[in-house]
């Protein structure tokens, strides 16, 4: 079946702009995670949805980083006034909501390069 | 705080030998714990995982790992290595509150470099 898409699979923007990264997870996983991922480093925790909420914005950097999820489907990570340091791979995972299923499935990422 | 180690940041590996890589965790419940792989431009792919049970797990293309609690250790490990298992291996934890669900907490991973 298909598995988690991200688009787009590449973005490269201007220091200062607005970028939306958008998350497609697997059909019928409820739980959806975004993580960033900076070069020669794992993945960071950025923020979790069950179901259309965020259950955990914890590892969002700051206020210039917000996510959604209305229908409780596709997600976009959006980055407000982005800087240099916002460049990475923003990594997009999801899961089942059910007994027995731990592991988390991640999509190709969205490279994001800030000039 | 969670966190994890992976002391190697490359293990170098000839095809047919055994390989090991290594990954301690430090949790304050019981851990969950899980090992991915990257190749090169693709997402992260899972490997397995222990929740609870036998300590000894295994896994997809032939990977095992055996959890050890008073070592906080989760060691992956294959007996057989193939230069088809070249690539970046990640461990990650996370606590067992929340059932099925939470964030992972990823090491640094660990480079393989499997030589014919």
């Amino acid at each position: 079946g298909a598995g988690v898409s991200q688009t787009p699979s590449n973005k490269v923007t201007e220091k200062g702009k607005y970028v939306e990264l958008r998350c497609d997870p697997i059909s019928g996983h409820t739980a959806l995670y975004w993580y960033r991922q900076s070069l020669g480093q794992g993945p960071e925790f950025l923020i979790y949805f069950q179901g259309t909420g965020a259950a955990d914005d914890s590892g969002l950097p700051n206020d210039r980083f917000f996510a959604v999820r209305p229908e409780g489907s596709v997600s976009t990570l959006k980055i407000q006034r982005t800087e240099r340091g916002d460049s990475a791979v923003y990594l997009c995972a999801s899961s089942l909501i059910s007994a027995g299923s731990y592991e988390q499935y991640f999509g190709p990422g969205t490279r994001l390069t800030v000039t | 705080a969670q966190s994890v180690a992976q002391p190697e940041d490359q293990v170098n590996v000839a095809e047919g030998n055994p390989l090991t890589v290594k990954c301690t965790y430090s949790v304050s419940g019981n851990p969950y714990l899980f090992w991915y792989v990257q190749y090169p431009n693709r997402g992260l792919q899972f490997l397995l995982k222990y929740i609870t049970g036998d300590n000894l797990v295994k896994g997809s293309y032939g990977f095992e790992a055996e959890f050890n609690k008073s070592q906080t250790s989760f060691h992956l490990k294959k007996p057989s290595a193939l230069v088809s298992d070249s690539a970046l291996y990640f461990c990650a934890v996370r606590d067992g509150k929340g059932g099925s669900q939470g964030n992972l907490i990823f090491g640094k991973g660990t480079k393989l470099s499997v030589k014919p």
